[in-house]
């Protein structure tokens, strides 16, 4: 299985909900990231975890909040988003080990925000 | 440090005639290098990668790229367009733990 999966595809909330977006790979990677993507721009990252632990958090504003319960599993966790974080979501996965740091991504998630 | 730079934002070329998308890169070590597709609402999918050993690459759907050192670049090519090529492109340069994103080239094929 090659495979980043991600759930929702696509996500509409307000700006007092709360929700969460799923990411999932049974690749055995051990590294994993959650990027956030502009339209017509490149992907930002904002948060990098290795072996489970949080090891990167690009300045992230805390209405953004990461969980990795697995190996296999990451979740970004949204509360009191803003109308500007409304962007396409991806989550990737590699192995820390590897050479040379190749990435898989999933197919993202749309989330808007009303 | 390490930066990349495609130099054109928009490439458009006819079906059947060659791609050719630009990109040059900046790292204070030998690098690997990836060139990612991404369709309209994808997510990222990696067409080929160099990591040190032959610096012609070949990837998927006929796409290759050749690294030159001694120009820092990383072109990616493409003998004969298909509709299908149309999305955007982006170069990367690996770093420890993340990566480095040129900023995209938009290919369009007309028929």
């Amino acid at each position: 299985d090659t495979e980043v999966t991600q759930t929702p595809k696509h996500l509409v909330m307000g700006m007092t909900n709360k929700k969460s977006l799923k990411c999932e790979q049974h690749m055995g990677h051990r590294a994993m990231y959650w990027y956030k993507q502009k339209a017509k721009k490149p992907p930002e990252l904002m948060f990098v975890y290795s072996y489970e632990k949080l090891s990167i958090n690009e300045s992230v504003p805390s209405r953004f909040s990461p969980e990795c319960p697995n190996s296999s599993l990451l979740n970004l966790h949204l509360h009191a988003l803003q109308p500007e974080d409304s962007a396409l979501y991806l989550c990737a996965s590699s192995q820390p080990t590897s050479s040379d740091n190749e990435q898989f991504f999933g197919p993202g998630t749309r989330l808007t925000v009303l | 440090a390490q930066s990349v730079t495609q130099l054109d934002s928009h490439v458009s070329v006819s079906e059947g005639t060659p791609v050719l998308l630009r990109c040059n890169y900046s790292s204070s070590y030998s690098p690997s290098l990836f060139w990612y597709v991404q369709h309209p609402n994808k997510g990222l999918q990696l067409l080929l990668k160099y990591t040190s050993a032959a610096t012609l690459v070949k990837g998927i759907n006929g796409f290759e790229a050749e690294f030159k050192k001694s120009e820092t670049s990383f072109h990616l090519t493409k003998p004969s367009a298909h509709m299908s090529d149309a999305a955007e492109y982006f170069c990367v340069v690996s770093g420890y733990s993340t990566l480095t994103f040129g900023k995209g080239t938009m290919l369009l094929v007309s028929p």
